[in-house]
């Protein structure tokens, strides 16, 4: 069964400093790896996929994620954060010939002035 | 492309009635999956189609039902309403592997 863990419920970072948010997943084959974030009683925003290839993936809103199987890891970052980057972010799992998605809990990202 | 589309984005319902959701899919897209987002469960799937024909099932009581239809548009009802059914309601559009969500649908069950 596949799985998503997001160790960090909640993280403060200050605006200008930069991000890192932990994902880690189970799944049997190469799986097809999300990152979304939501804002409040908003619904999820793709940020960027992966599915194979390089495995350094550039999305929208100037985040990118790295995929290291050996680490089973699809961790997100930015550079630098602005303060509209206060939201949650889901970390998903899912397969080329199923489309179910797990989710992980979420990590809920604050942003300090 | 419009992108997909919820509708009622609110609901009020007292328990033990029944609620419909509408979904559009995203232009194209023949799949579309149902999750159930919660503060205490999180996001959880509840059931995909593709092409009129349910493909997977989460785990969730019999009360929860969808269908498609021949334009993808797909409906999900809920019947004998729980206060545990409150939720955000998210439709989930899928073309290859792209997946994007609708804005949701609110439900209050009281």
């Amino acid at each position: 069964a596949q799985s998503v863990t997001q160790p960090d419920i909640h993280i403060t970072v200050s605006e200008g400093a930069s991000l890192e948010l932990r994902c880690n997943y189970s799944y049997g084959a190469t799986p097809y790896l999300f990152w979304y974030v939501q804002s409040p009683g908003q619904g999820l925003q793709l940020l960027l996929k992966y599915f194979s290839g390089d495995t350094l993936v550039q999305g929208i809103k100037g985040f990118e994620a790295e995929f290291k199987r050996s680490q089973s890891s699809f961790n997100l970052r930015k550079p630098s954060v602005h303060w509209s980057d206060a939201a949650e972010y889901f970390c998903a799992v899912g397969a080329s010939d199923d489309y179910k998605l797990s989710f992980g809990a979420g990590t809920t990202v604050t942003v300090r002035a | 492309k419009a992108g997909v589309t919820q509708t009622p984005r609110y609901l009020i319902k007292t328990r033990g009635q029944q609620v419909t959701l509408s979904c559009s899919p995203i232009s194209g897209h023949r799949s579309v999956s149902w999750y159930q987002q919660t503060p205490g469960q999180g996001l959880q799937f509840l059931f995909e189609y593709f092409s009129e024909t349910q493909r997977n099932k989460g785990n969730f009581p019999g009360r929860f039902s969808g269908r498609q239809f021949s334009n993808s548009r797909s409906e999900m009802n809920v019947s004998t309403l729980e206060l545990g059914d409150s939720a955000l309601y998210l439709c989930a559009s899928r073309d290859s592997a792209w997946t994007f969500f609708g804005q949701g649908t609110r439900l209050t069950v009281v």
